[in-house]
């Protein structure tokens, strides 16, 4: 799978809009871009995921750029319980259903009162 | 999304005796379970991958016969941790999902070996 590159921190100030950066730049054609969330001392929470096409869904919005190189994950109005480390992960589907997750270092990402 | 479960949440043992932990598909049946163990301050790191009916298979450097894993059912799959010893304390979570749809995770489970 291909890897990825993110930020290791950002700050967002609560209520305003979040954007996380993730650097793709190997990633094939056939492989999704996912994102998970981990708040402190829980398992990864899946957010959402695309292909190509921008998604939204009632948590947040990901843009994918038009060469795939990368993608933003968008929290539209950010609260304080959105701190968490935030993981892009690109995966291969359709490989026979055995598709791994790998897990890099991911953004911790911690909301401002 | 979908809910996975794992069993217990916390648990401690004394170093030589066997950890067994769940992890439950709660609303879904889950043709795939993986085990991932996450050491402090680190990032989730894949132990095995298993189906339903089939032999685990194991990432390299994971101890297959010290790190038993059993995918008895659609809905459950178990991880022994067998003759535990300090070094093997760890947050255990494990994730479920359905053939070529999204992977969702439990919980996880904090092992504390003394």
């Amino acid at each position: 799978d291909a890897k990825t590159t993110q930020p290791p921190s950002m700050d967002c100030a609560e209520g305003r809009a979040a954007n996380l950066p993730c650097n793709h730049s190997t990633i094939s054609g056939n492989e999704y871009v996912y994102w998970y969330r981990q708040i402190h001392s829980q398992g990864p929470q899946y957010i959402i995921h695309g292909l190509k096409n921008n998604e939204t869904n009632e948590m947040a919005s990901l843009i994918i750029t038009e060469d795939r190189k990368s993608s933003t994950l968008i929290l539209p109005h950010a609260t304080l319980r959105d701190t968490a480390v935030y993981y892009c992960i690109v995966r291969v589907a359709g490989n026979f259903g055995n598709e791994k997750l790998t897990f890099g270092t991911g953004t911790r990402l911690t909301i401002i009162p | 999304g979908a809910v996975v479960s794992q069993h217990p949440s916390r648990v401690i043992c004394k170093s030589g005796t066997s950890v067994k932990i769940e992890c439950r598909s709660l609303d879904f049946q889950a043709t795939t379970m993986f085990w991932y163990r996450q050491f402090p301050k680190k990032s989730l790191m894949l132990m095995a991958t298993s189906n339903e009916g089939s032999k685990a298979t194991y990432e390299q450097g994971v101890e297959k016969d010290k790190f038993l894993i059993n995918h008895a059912s659609l809905t459950l799959s178990t991880l022994t941790v067998t003759s535990a010893h300090p070094e093997d304390s760890s947050f255990y979570i494990c994730s479920a999902r359905k053939y070529l749809e999204t992977q969702y995770f439990g919980p996880g489970t904090r092992l504390l070996v003394l």
